[in-house]
């Protein structure tokens, strides 16, 4: 079964920093590309990032709001996947979602077919 | 960034009626190498995390009940329930993949009437 489980969410301060992990399972890690999707308190969804396969180049892309604040990493060995969040801001708040293709991968790599269940982060002073 | 535009907001819907909801993106996401529509539908419901419904704008994901159906092209795109059950309340969001940002719509939440 493919599992997504997030971890390292908390209270954090304006400015602060905090590491996501997301552990995966079930599925073929390193082929995966795998995203940070973002749900403000009450609100929609936001795509923050992803992180391409090492075989696809292992590069990263960010929305505009995260930018130059947000890292997303992967450890292939350790199959999981992390985003590292600096200089936070009220705005930040919110569950994030670790997501990837899982067995649409066959589709579009792209595709956010499985979800985890979410962390919530909350930057409050 | 292309933008994706849901309407309506909300919709209550009696058990066993037809909802539909509309999404329109600011720019084609239709890739004409492979005449695809690079757009999916989502659903959430209170306290879970989205679930793939339907991809390239009309194809079901496996387990989806055939009741859900996507269609459209281009900008213009349709999400339609045609016998809503009471499972189905949830908010329902569009996103495109047809480029980075991936962006979704602002969601549509469905109730019953």
């Amino acid at each position: 079964e493919v599992q997504l489980v997030e971890s390292g969410g908390g209270l954090v301060k304006p400015g602060g920093s905090l590491r996501l992990s997301c552990a995966a399972s079930g599925f073929t890690f390193s082929n995966a590309w795998m995203n940070w999707v973002r749900q403000a308190p009450g609100k929609g969804l936001e795509w923050v990032g992803r992180i391409k396969s090492n075989t696809d180049g292992g590069t990263t892309d960010y929305a505009a709001p995260v930018k130059g604040r947000f890292t997303i990493s992967r450890d292939d060995s350790e199959n999981t996947l992390y985003l590292q969040m600096n200089s936070l801001k009220a705005e930040d708040t919110g569950v994030y979602y670790c997501t990837t293709a899982g067995a649409m991968i066959g589709v579009v790599k792209w595709l956010l077919g499985v979800w985890g269940q979410g962390t919530l982060v909350t930057v409050s002073s | 960034d292309i933008v994706m535009i849901q309407s309506p907001d909300s919709l209550a819907v009696s058990l066993g009626e037809r909802a539909t909801i509309n999404c329109k993106s600011s720019q084609s996401v239709l890739y004409s190498s492979n005449n695809k529509n690079y757009l999916a539908w989502y659903q959430q419901k209170p306290g879970q995390p989205p679930k793939l419904l339907t991809y390239w704008a009309s194809t079901r994901e496996s387990g989806v009940p055939d009741r859900f159906s996507g269609s459209g092209s281009g900008t213009d795109f349709t999400l339609t329930i045609s016998s809503l059950q009471a499972e189905d309340v949830a908010v329902y969001y569009c996103q495109q993949y047809y480029n980075t940002p991936l962006t979704f719509g602002g969601g549509t939440k469905v109730e019953i009437k």
